[in-house]
Parts: C-alpha cells; structure tokens; sequence
C-alpha cells in the first residue's frame, strides 16, 4: 500500500530551527513535494524534489532520500507565521499526489 | 505567479439544495483540475480528476451523479455537489498544474460548505 508519516505535532520556539521528518511509500516516484497549509486555508506549495539531496529556498530546505523514502524539511529562524501544518506528499508512479494528514507546527515566543 | 480562482469562499446550504463551486485558472490555461475535500484535521482526500472537454474520472467511493464536475473550457472548471447533506459539510479544494511540476500544484483558495 501507499503511505505518508509524519509526526502529527511538532513545537517549536520563535527564531529557532526546526525539521519536519517524512518518510513515504509509494507505487512509484515522481518526486515529493511540500506544502503549508494554514488553519482553514488551501495549501500552498513550498518545495519538490525528485533528486536526492538537499533543495534551499530562503529559510526553508527540503532533503530528499529516494533509496530511504525518507524527506524532511527544514524550517530556520522560525517566525510566527510558520505556524501551520505541512504536508509531505509523494508523486507516485501515476503522478498521483499521496497527501497525508500533516505535521502541525506550534511556534511559541 | 499562477492563481487559481475559487468560489464562494463558504456557503450556507438546505439540505437537499444544491451547490456549485467555481474554479478559474487566471493566467494560464489548466487542460487538467484536481478536487479535493479536505475533512478537519484529516489529509487532503482526491475526489476526482476533470479534464477540459472530457468526462472527470472519480476516486474510487466518490458518486459521479452526487459530485457533477464540468471542465467545458480550459480555465474554468466546476464541482456541483447536488442534493446536499450535512455529511457532505466539508472544505472542497481545486488544484492545477501551472507549467512545469517544479512549480508544484497551484490550489484555489478553497470552499467552505456547510450543509444544514
């Protein structure tokens, strides 16, 4: 079967960093992709990755692991704002997107 | 940047009634719209795939004669979801692929449907 794991709920302090662990299983690969969804709000992507390795974009980072399914992403000098739920979804082999429930992010002064 | 149009925002609805949510790809063109309906605190759950000038294909357990999808043109895509429950209470979401897949899934703002 396909599925996603992330920690249901992670804390976090303002300023600090912090990385959001995913590891997958899927029919296939066509790459993973994050996205942050707030409270009551679509989704809005931040990062795909189909290579192994680590993408940078400003504050956040995703690393990918093909040979372990495994993901995470890496969120830094952590504002207010960040809190949110991130979703972690795989791209199987039918460029299907595996969405699973999310990790969300608690940020405390 | 790419934008995906959605309404309403929320809607109050009769059980029985019907409603019609509207999604519009404002720059580009979308051959391919995704729905979703997301339950609180649950994933993101594919209800159907629509594709412009032809039949949506439905995820398996989704009723096609409950959830009418229309793709007639290449920005414009609607979900009816007719006579509606309170079970059918949701968040119903659009998404497209603007471009390349490195630019991931452009979602609509979302629809907030409340049946009562």
């Amino acid at each position: 079967g396909q599925n996603i794991d992330q920690p249901t709920e992670m804390t976090a302090t303002e300023g600090a960093i912090v990385q959001i662990n995913c590891t997958y299983q899927t029919s296939g690969f066509n790459g993973l992709f994050w996205y942050q969804q707030h409270a009551g709000e679509a989704p809005t992507f931040l990062s795909y990755n189909v290579l192994d390795g680590l993408e940078e974009k400003g504050r956040f980072s995703s690393f990918l692991s093909r040979s372990k399914g495994y993901s995470y992403l890496l969120l830094k000098e952590l504002q207010m704002k960040d809190s949110a739920s991130y979703l972690c979804a795989p791209m199987d082999s039918n460029y299907q997107l595996i969405w699973g429930a999310g990790t969300k992010l608690i940020i405390k002064p | 940047g790419a934008v995906v149009s959605q309404h309403p925002s929320w809607v109050i609805c009769k059980s029985g009634t019907s409603v019609k949510i509207e999604c519009r790809s404002l720059d580009f063109q979308a051959t391919t719209m995704f729905w979703y309906r997301q339950f609180p605190k649950q994933s993101l759950m594919l209800m159907a795939t629509s594709n412009e000038g032809s039949k949506a294909t439905y995820e398996q357990g989704v009723e096609k004669d409950k959830f009418l999808i229309n793709h007639a043109s290449l920005t414009l895509s609607t979900l009816t979801v007719t006579s509606a429950h309170p079970e059918d209470s949701s968040f119903y979401i659009c998404s497209a692929l603007m471009g390349g897949i490195t630019y991931g899934y452009t979602f609509g703002s979302g629809t907030r449907l409340t049946v009562v």
